[in-house]
């Protein structure tokens, strides 16, 4: 079975630092990965996916994820955050077998961004 | 295209009461969801659908209904409104196919309140 743990429910980072958000997945099949962004008071957008070859995907508002396969990890990045990154971040894996298509969320990791 | 669309935006309903939140796509997808989010536990499958005539149990299933009887749309359906029940609800659509990765597309949520 598939599932997806995201370390850290909060994290604040200085506008123009790093953004880091940790996603780790355990899958016994090639995964399907995606991160979504949830402004507040809207729905959840997708940011980025990894389905197969390159594994440095790039995203929107500058955001991209490295599939690491030997760590099992799909970490979000952004060189330079900006006040406009604050929003919740959720990671996701794509399910196979009987409910193929559906996805798994993780809980969640808040990002605050400090001017 | 409008994308997903739900209504109503907010809703506080009596315990007991019933009610049915609606979901239509434009897409022409042929798999939708229905999600509950609540702080902290990330998202949480009720229902699906695969298409028209088909629906199927998510994980947290008990307490609702839903109907699927064209493409357009999935309505969710509450008949003993319960306190538990307090969550945002988002609908969810995505195109299976082809190949594809299944990203799912989001609406922008309902906000329901059980007293």
């Amino acid at each position: 079975a598939q599932s997806v743990t995201q370390l850290g429910s909060h994290v604040s980072v200085s506008e123009g630092a790093l953004v880091l958000l940790r996603c780790n997945y355990s899958s016994s099949v090639p995964p399907y990965l995606f991160w979504y962004v949830q402004y507040p008071n809207q729905g959840l957008q997708l940011l980025l996916k990894y389905t197969t070859g390159a594994t440095l995907v790039k995203g929107i508002n500058g955001f991209e994820a490295e599939f690491k396969k030997s760590e099992t990890s799909f970490h979000l990045t952004k060189p330079s955050a900006h006040m406009s990154d604050a929003a919740e971040y959720f990671c996701a894996v794509r399910t196979y077998g009987g409910s193929q298509g559906n996805l798994i969320f993780g809980k969640g990791t808040k990002l605050s961004v400090k001017p | 295209n409008a994308g997903v669309t739900q209504t109503p935006k907010f809703r506080i309903l009596k315990i007991g009461q019933s009610m049915t939140l609606q979901c239509t796509q434009d897409m022409n997808h042929n798999y939708m969801y229905w999600y509950r989010q609540d702080p902290g536990m990330g998202l949480k499958l009720i229902y699906y659908s695969v298409g028209a005539g088909i629906t199927d149990k998510g994980e947290v299933p008990n307490g609702y209904n839903v109907s699927r009887s064209t493409t357009e749309d999935f309505p969710l359906r509450l008949e003993l409104a319960a306190p538990s029940q307090t969550s945002v609800y988002f609908c969810a659509s995505s195109f299976s196919g082809g190949g594809g990765a299944y990203e799912q597309y989001f609406g922008p949520g309902t906000r329901l309140t059980v007293t």
